[in-house]
């Protein structure tokens, strides 16, 4: 089944412990980007990535690391967590001529205390 | 700049009546258009899309949505809206050449649906 994993799907940490999301896509998508969607805010581009190795800043990067080693993955870590990163996560990957759209994950929670 | 604009936050129907959800973009060329719907605690799933030909297109769960360029709009209607339909609706655009540019999204347009 075509599907965008996202892992995990909730997280509860402290302020400054470094955490990684993970996000694996299995449809040879050449693009990936990873969303953040708050209560009247909407989605927000964090980063996305065009392919392997090829990472740019969306709307709201700061405190967000990723990496494109391998197409099918885009890992999304942050590495000092603050409670305004407490925010649900969404990863999404496409072809890179966007007619097909988004395959979305199913969303990570995540809550910094 | 690229926009999307969803005018209504928030909208509740009756079970069995009819649904439209408005969208209006802005966007430099004819973008290809999407609809997308989050029931609560999922991810979002693809409703339909358009990107070129007749201008009234057809999704899944009964959905449809109709292109008119003279206005830049793509609204979503369904006939006979059912409970399980209750959900946030995103309307969203992306480029038809896409490198280098990025998918916008509207603000969303939460539907409740009374019994």
């Amino acid at each position: 089944e075509a599907q965008v994993t996202q892992n995990p799907r909730y997280l509860i940490t402290v302020t400054g412990k470094k955490l990684t999301v993970t996000c694996s896509q299995n449809m040879n998508h050449e693009y990936m980007s990873w969303y953040r969607q708050d209560p009247g805010l909407g989605l927000r581009q964090i980063y996305y990535s065009m392919n392997v190795e090829v990472t740019d800043k969306g709307d709201v990067p700061e405190g967000y690391k990723v990496s494109r080693k391998e197409k099918r993955n885009f890992p999304l870590i942050l590495e000092s967590p603050s409670p305004n990163q407490t925010s649900l996560y969404f990863c999404a990957s496409s072809y890179v001529r966007g007619r097909d759209g988004y395959t979305f994950g199913s969303g990570t929670r995540l809550t910094v205390v | 700049a690229q926009s999307v604009t969803q005018p209504d936050i928030h909208i509740t129907v009756s079970e069995g009546a009819s649904l439209e959800l408005r969208c209006n973009y802005s966007y430099g060329a004819t973008p290809y258009l999407f609809w997308y719907v989050q029931s609560p605690g999922q991810g979002l799933q693809l409703l339909l899309k358009y990107f070129s030909g007749d201008t009234l297109v057809q999704g899944i769960k009964g959905f449809e949505a109709e292109f008119k360029r003279s206005q830049s709009s793509f609204n979503l209607r369904k006939p006979s809206v059912h409970w399980s339909d209750a959900a946030e609706y995103f309307c969203a655009v992306g480029p038809r050449d896409n490198y280098g540019q990025n998918f916008v999204f509207g603000p969303g347009t939460r539907l409740s649906v009374l019994p």
